[in-house]
């Protein structure tokens, strides 16, 4: 069965430091690849996305991720994180294949705490 | 707002009882899909609808779980004879597909149900 896991449960930074946070996926065929934020309070929004092309895709608020086709790996990174970063972030990714209902398997989520 | 929107955004119940959960998409999106999360973890697909028509609901939990999108706009989510069990996050989305492409999800803010 497909699957998404996110390395890391929790971690905590300082301001300005910077910040990788591991996602990995089980499948080998193409994918849909996504980073979600979910700050406190609110709901899901998406921070960045991959479909195909240039494996380095930019998002808001300075987010990047890269894609990593030979490692299954869609990483996100900030080179350097504000206290208003704080927050849970989500991998998730479409497998796309004869079938695909388009739905979304996600990782269990990352919580970034940054200390000012 | 022309968000997700979803309704109630806290249900409280007995065990037993039926629940009922509304959700209104990004007007001109086809796609809605349903979600459940519980703590600790990412959101879980339920099912999802192509306009009206419900394309996937071999991964709803139950058969006490069942899903609608009678004119292709709004949808809602019923779950028969609560259990605790069922106390979670459920959460819409939806998207705009054409064709073959793919777009991403657009989340609403959830309904939270407790169920005592």
């Amino acid at each position: 069965a497909q699957s998404v896991s996110q390395h890391n449960h929790h971690v905590i930074l300082s301001e300005a430091a910077s910040l990788e946070l591991g996602c990995n996926y089980s499948y080998g065929g193409t994918v849909n690849l996504f980073w979600y934020v979910q700050y406190p309070g609110q709901h899901l929004q998406l921070l960045l996305k991959y479909f195909s092309g240039d494996p380095l895709v930019k998002g808001i608020k300075g987010f990047e991720a890269e894609f990593i086709k030979s490692k299954f790996s869609f990483n996100l990174r900030k080179p350097s994180v504000q206290w208003s970063d704080t927050a849970e972030y989500f991998c998730a990714v479409n497998f796309n294949y004869g079938g695909s209902q388009g739905n979304l398997i996600f990782g269990k989520g990352t919580k970034l705490s940054v200390k000012p | 707002d022309t968000g997700v929107s979803q309704n109630p955004r806290h249900k409280i119940t007995k065990r037993g009882q039926n629940v009922t959960f509304r959700c209104d998409p990004i007007s001109e999106h086809n796609r809605l899909y349903w979600y459940r999360q519980t703590l600790g973890q990412g959101p879980e697909f339920l099912t999802y609808f192509q306009n009206e028509a419900q394309l996937e609901k071999s991964r709803l939990l139950s058969d006490r779980f069942s899903a609608e999108r009678p004119k292709g706009s709004f949808s809602t989510l019923e779950i028969q004879r609560t259990e605790q069990g069922d106390s979670a996050m459920y959460l819409c989305a939806s998207s705009l597909v054409v064709g073959a492409s793919y777009n991403e999800q657009f989340f609403g803010p959830g309904t939270r149900l407790t169920v005592l």
